[in-house]
């Protein structure tokens, strides 16, 4: 295990709610970033946060939105949702000094938009 | 722009048999990592290597080797006496010098039947 957890793991909502999703990173870890992983796809690049600032931003519309607080742990908010936000929502966290290239992932929340 | 590409889409292996799991990049810049992730059933991304551009040596860990040929920008991976306990979905990713977003392939399937 990598010590990057989310939650919650599963989550049902309908179209237009709004939804917040948590991650907190491995110990020591100062870098958040956020994926989308829709069915039988690779992981999308959402937006990266860096000591509080968002540092890198994916193709995705301002709907999604996130935070991060100065215990490092983060949010994902996703606004007027939509039947394609359904997908697997995956946290990553890295370390600024050491080994900054590489992420290591949390185990995940599915969200479910009917 | 960055690029990862994974042609093969799903692999049925009989345990014990070799298998080679394809990866082919694209990127502008001169320094970049490389990496391949495994994901199981459970959805969690786990870290399997990361190779950085300046070092082409092949690397071999256990079962799990990795062939990294820039010139023809291929990062390959295989498992040798494949396992059940292999069947997952393989990951191949690219980070550049942002050090922001990871760029997923679309993932190999690998089932490995006993």
């Amino acid at each position: 295990e990598t010590g990057v957890t989310q939650s919650p793991t599963h989550l049902i909502k309908t179209r237009g709610q709004q939804v917040t999703l948590r991650c907190s990173s491995q110990s020591g870890h100062n870098t958040v970033s956020w994926y989308q992983q829709a069915l039988g796809q690779g992981p999308q690049f959402i937006f990266q946060y860096y000591r509080e600032e968002e540092n890198g931003r994916g193709n995705f519309p301002p709907r999604f939105s996130g935070l991060q607080f100065p215990n490092y742990s983060s949010e994902l908010n996703v606004n007027a949702l939509e039947l394609d936000d359904s997908a697997l929502y995956l946290c990553a966290s890295s370390f600024d000094r050491e080994d900054q290239e590489t992420q290591y992932f949390g185990p995940g929340t599915r969200l479910l938009v009917l | 722009a960055q690029k990862v590409t994974q042609a093969q889409t799903e692999i049925s292996v009989v345990e014990k048999e070799d298998v080679t799991l394809d990866c082919v990049y694209e990127t502008r810049d001169t320094t970049y990592y490389l990496f391949w992730y495994k994901q199981p059933p459970s959805g969690e991304l786990v870290f399997l290597i990361r190779r950085n551009s300046f070092d082409e040596q092949n690397e071999i860990s256990g079962r799990y080797s990795w062939n990294f040929q820039k010139s023809t920008s291929s990062f390959n991976f295989t498992i040798t006496a494949s396992q059940v306990v292999d069947s997952a979905v393989y990951f191949c990713a690219l980070i550049g010098t942002s050090y922001d977003k990871v760029i997923f392939g679309p993932g190999t399937s690998l089932s490995v039947i006993p």
